[in-house]
C-alpha cells in the first residue's frame, strides 16, 4: 500500500495524558499536513512541514500541541497533557509539489482520539 | 484568512433527484478542489478546478469555478446512495502553500 498511512487508527486516552500520532507521507512525498476534523465539521489546518522544518504553524494551539517531521521516520503530531476538548479525528496528508496550482494533497485514513 | 462558506450543511434527498451545493468565499483562489469523505476514512480528492468559469465532468457531478474565481459549485445528476457522504470543498491562495477547507455539505441519498 503506497497511500499515506496513519497510526494508530484509533487511540484513548485519559485527560492529562500525552497522545502520539504518526503519519507516513505517500512514497516520494515530503511535504507532510495535518488537520483536525471534529464531529459534523470540516477539517481545519494545523500545520504544514517539509523533512526537518515547519513551514506553517498558524492553526497549532499555542500550547501542548507540537509537530515534527524528521529526516528519517514518520512525521509526529504530539498533544501534550491532553483534554476532553482535544477528542477529534487527526488527519494527515502529504503532497509532492506544493504551491502549485495543480498540487494534490492526499490523505490518510485519520487517527480517532478520545480523551476520556 | 481566506474563509470557505459551503451550502447547505446538511441535504437529505431520494435516490435519483439532482442537487447543487456551493463554495463560495469573498477570497480569489489560484485553485479549488472538491473531496468527498465517507464516516471512518480520510477525504479522497474529486477533482481541481483552475480557470475562473471551467467546468469539470465526472460522470454524474458536475463542478463550476466562477468567474472571479470567488466560488464552485458541484452539481449530482440523479444521485445514488452512493454519493452519500461529505463533500468538502478547498481553496488554494496565490501566496500560500496550503489548502483551506470549507465545513462540507453532508449529502445523504436514500434509496
Amino acid at each position: 500500500n503506497a497511500g499515506v498511512m496513519q497510526n494508530p487508527r484509533h487511540l484513548v486516552r485519559r485527560r492529562g495524558q500525552e497522545a502520539r500520532l504518526r503519519c507516513s507521507p505517500m512514497k516520494g512525498h515530503s511535504h507532510v499536513y495535518w488537520y483536525r476534523q471534529l464531529p459534523e465539521e470540516g477539517l481545519k489546518f494545523m500545520v504544514y512541514l517539509q523533512k526537518e522544518n515547519i513551514i506553517d504553524e498558524s492553526g497549532m494551539p499555542k500550547e501542548r500541541f507540537s509537530a515534527e517531521f524528521p529526516k528519517e521516520g514518520p512525521s509526529i503530531l504530539r498533544i501534550q497533557q491532553v483534554v476532553r476538548g482535544d477528542s477529534a479525528a487527526y488527519f494527515c496528508a502529504s503532497s509532492l509539489i506544493p504551491g502549485t496550482v495543480t498540487d494534490t494533497q492526499y490523505f490518510g485514513p485519520g487517527t480517532r482520539l478520545t480523551v476520556l | 484568512t481566506q474563509l470557505l462558506e459551503q451550502s447547505p450543511q446538511f441535504l437529505s434527498i431520494q435516490e435519483g433527484e439532482n442537487l447543487t451545493v456551493y463554495c463560495n468565499s469573498s477570497s480569489v483562489f489560484s485553485s479549488l478542489q472538491w473531496y468527498r469523505q465517507e464516516p471512518g476514512e480520510g477525504p479522497v480528492l474529486l477533482v481541481t478546478v483552475v480557470t475562473g468559469g471551467e467546468v469539470k465532468k465526472l460522470k454524474r457531478l458536475t463542478f463550476q469555478f466562477g468567474d472571479a474565481r470567488k466560488d464552485s459549485s458541484l452539481h449530482i445528476t440523479a444521485a445514488q446512495p452512493g454519493d452519500t457522504g461529505l463533500y468538502l470543498c478547498a481553496g488554494r491562495g496565490y501566496n500560500n502553500n496550503d489548502m483551506r477547507f470549507g465545513a462540507g455539505t453532508r449529502l445523504t441519498v436514500k434509496p
